[in-house]
């Protein structure tokens, strides 16, 4: 079964820095995606970004990027110039694509503060 | 981007009563979608996978006959939660993908539900 893991409840950033979310990931499928969502306290999940498995290329969107290690089963949110809006918890997700459900797993969620 | 619309926003309801949610795709169709649970502070967990035109996959542990799950039309799903006990008061999340069911999901803004 495929498992997502965030090993980090919570992370904190001053305003305008940068900040890296971990997150990992087992599967034993060779094609999926992966996904980053934002929930702030509104609790509307926005997506941030999506990787798919079969690119090499790391996904980019503006501020967000991720650092995409396939071998390692890692996928890293990097979010730069941290803005206040940033705050929220962040959730690193699993989509198979053998399997074609479209189900997605959850990781534990980070929240992430924004220090002004 | 895609609007996923939830119905309503929040209730509170009696222990004993049945209580529906409505999860509409209001500017696509969408031939899948999918619930979830989330309690506060915690990560979304699937609940079923709503199937237009057929009976809804549920995840293993969630009582079929507690949450029903009709995908009435292509833009319609709804979650009914019978008989609710208080602990069912959690926040119920709907999504949809647009297109495939490997595309990104988009995400209802989500149902806070408390039975008393």
């Amino acid at each position: 079964a495929q498992t997502v893991t965030q090993s980090q409840p919570e992370m904190s950033v001053q305003e305008a820095e940068t900040v890296t979310l971990s997150c990992t990931y087992d599967t034993s499928e060779s094609d999926y995606y992966l996904f980053w969502y934002k929930q702030p306290p509104s609790r509307q999940m926005i997506l941030v970004i999506r990787q798919e498995a079969y690119k090499q290329q790391n996904a980019t969107e503006n501020r967000f990027s991720v650092n995409f290690q396939k071998a390692a089963k890692s996928f890293s949110l990097k979010i730069s110039d941290s803005q206040l809006g940033d705050a929220a918890m962040y959730f690193c997700a699993y989509a198979g694509s053998s399997s074609n459900t479209g189900k997605l797993i959850f990781g534990q969620g980070t929240t992430l503060q924004v220090k002004p | 981007g895609a609007v996923v619309s939830q119905h309503p926003s929040w209730v509170i309801c009696k222990s004993g009563t049945s209580v529906k949610i409505e999860c509409r795709s209001l500017d696509f169709q969408a031939t899948t979608m999918f619930w979830y649970r989330q309690f506060p502070k915690q990560s979304l967990m699937l609940m079923a996978t709503s199937n237009e035109g057929s009976k809804a996959t549920y995840e293993q542990g969630v009582e079929k006959d507690k949450f029903l799950i009709n995908h009435a039309s292509l833009t319609l799903s709804t979650l009914t939660v019978t008989s609710a006990h208080p602990e069912d008061s959690s926040f119920y999340i709907c999504s949809a993908p647009r297109g495939r069911t490997t595309d990104t999901q988009y995400f209802g803004p989500g149902t806070r539900l408390t039975v008393l």
